[in-house]
Parts: C-alpha cells; sequence; structure tokens
C-alpha cells in the first residue's frame, strides 16, 4: 500500500537558519503530494502542493519538488522564523484510492530568536 | 467561504459510552474523510464519504462507524469507548478527486478525552 516516511524530528532552529524536512513515499499509480502544516491547538492546513513529476509547490517561502526518480518531496526553506514553528506532514493523494491520503508521522519544527 | 466545521470541540467521556461527532464541509465539497490523531500513531485515516456512501475504509474496528446526509455534512460515531480512543478526530472536506489533486481542507478537531 501508499506509504509516506518522513525524516524523524524533532528539529530545532535558530531564526534565519534553512531548513529541509526529508520525505519519501511509495504509491501505486500516480500520486498528487503535499505538505501540510499544524499549528498548536488547531487542524492541519495546506501548506503547498505538486501534482506530476517536476513539478514545483511553493507558498510563504517554503518549497517542495516532486521527484518522481527518487519518489522525494522533500520541503525546504531559505530563512526561517520564529511564526514557521508548527508540526509540518507530508502526505498523498492516489487517484487510485478514491478519497484516501496518506500522511507521514509529521515533524515538529522549532525555530528559537 | 465558510471553512470546515467541527463539533463538539473537546469532550470527555467514560469507557463503554458511546459518542458522536459532526462535520459541516466546505460549502460545495462532496468528500468528507476522517482521521485520528495520536501522539503515538499519527494521522490514521479512518473513511471517506462521498454523496452518502462509504467509498473508502481505514484499518479500525467496527466500533467506528460514520455516516453522511445529502447536505454533505458527516459524523462519526464511536461505540463501547476504550481508553485508546483518546485523540484529535479531524474532519476533512475536499473536491472530488476526479477534479481536484486530492488536496484536503481541515477543521481543528474534536478532542475526545475517554476517563
Amino acid at each position: 500500500g501508499d506509504s509516506v516516511t518522513q525524516m524523524e524530528g524533532p528539529v530545532t532552529l535558530s531564526e534565519e537558519a534553512f531548513l529541509t524536512i526529508n520525505c519519501t513515499y511509495t504509491a501505486t499509480g500516480y500520486p498528487s503530494l503535499f505538505w501540510y502544516v499544524q499549528y498548536p491547538g488547531e487542524g492541519l492546513q495546506l501548506l503547498l502542493k505538486a501534482t506530476k513529476a517536476d513539478d514545483k509547490g511553493s507558498n510563504k517561502g517554503f518549497e517542495a519538488t516532486y521527484r518522481k526518480e527518487t519518489t522525494s518531496f522533500h520541503l525546504e526553506k531559505g530563512s526561517v522564523q520564529v511564526s514557521d514553528s508548527a508540526v509540518y506532514f507530508c502526505a498523498l493523494s492516489d487517484n487510485t484510492n478514491a478519497g484516501k491520503s496518506t500522511f507521514g508521522d509529521g515533524t515538529t519544527l522549532t525555530v528559537k530568536p | 467561504k465558510a471553512g470546515v466545521t467541527q463539533t463538539p470541540r473537546y469532550l470527555i467521556k467514560t469507557r463503554g459510552q458511546q459518542v458522536t461527532l459532526s462535520c459541516s464541509p466546505i460549502s460545495g465539497h462532496r468528500s468528507v474523510s476522517w482521521y485520528q490523531q495520536t501522539p503515538g500513531q499519527g494521522l490514521q485515516f479512518l473513511f471517506e464519504y462521498f454523496s452518502e456512501t462509504q467509498r473508502n475504509k481505514g484499518n479500525f474496528p467496527g466500533r467506528f462507524s460514520g455516516r453522511q446526509f445529502s447536505n454533505s455534512r458527516s459524523e462519526m460515531n464511536v461505540s463501547t469507548l476504550e481508553l485508546g480512543d483518546s485523540a484529535l478526530y479531524l474532519c476533512a472536506s475536499s473536491v472530488d478527486r476526479r477534479f481536484g489533486a486530492g488536496e484536503l481542507f481541515f477543521g481543528e478537531g474534536s478532542r475526545l478525552t475517554v476517563l
């Protein structure tokens, strides 16, 4: 079945540091890939997405590129802020499995001033 | 556009009781899915409904059930509650996968505590 593997956390960075959170996946068919973010006490919200190979999703300074050859979708940001502290989830949606998304375990990011 | 609304936000039950959680999706979204979030297991898929039909189901016991109404609102029910059912239950809505990438729009969740 489908699966998503994220780098283990937690991750602690200083403000303005470079962020990378690794994500790899296995899936049947041709999945769409997502990063979701969860702030304390809230539900998840979509951060960015990519729907086909070599697509780059971007939002709020975060980027991730859909790499089919390495089955990866790593999240990056050049300069993190304290407000980026949250839990980040990598996920996929496989159009052969209607209505079901598969999530990674989540990576907790803490950014210190 | 109003977001996904879940009620209640917090509830406390005792073992053996049952609970019903409600979810109102974004207007126009016909797919509603439910996830259980716990510190140890992460986000686990419970089930998904589209046009009042359950299309997909995760690996949960039969104590977990759901339904969807004609206005796309959904409910999930957990019977004979166990301590391990304590979790944040998240509802998400989306357009049908045929018309979109499958991105989910989540509510803030219902936090269930079983004593």
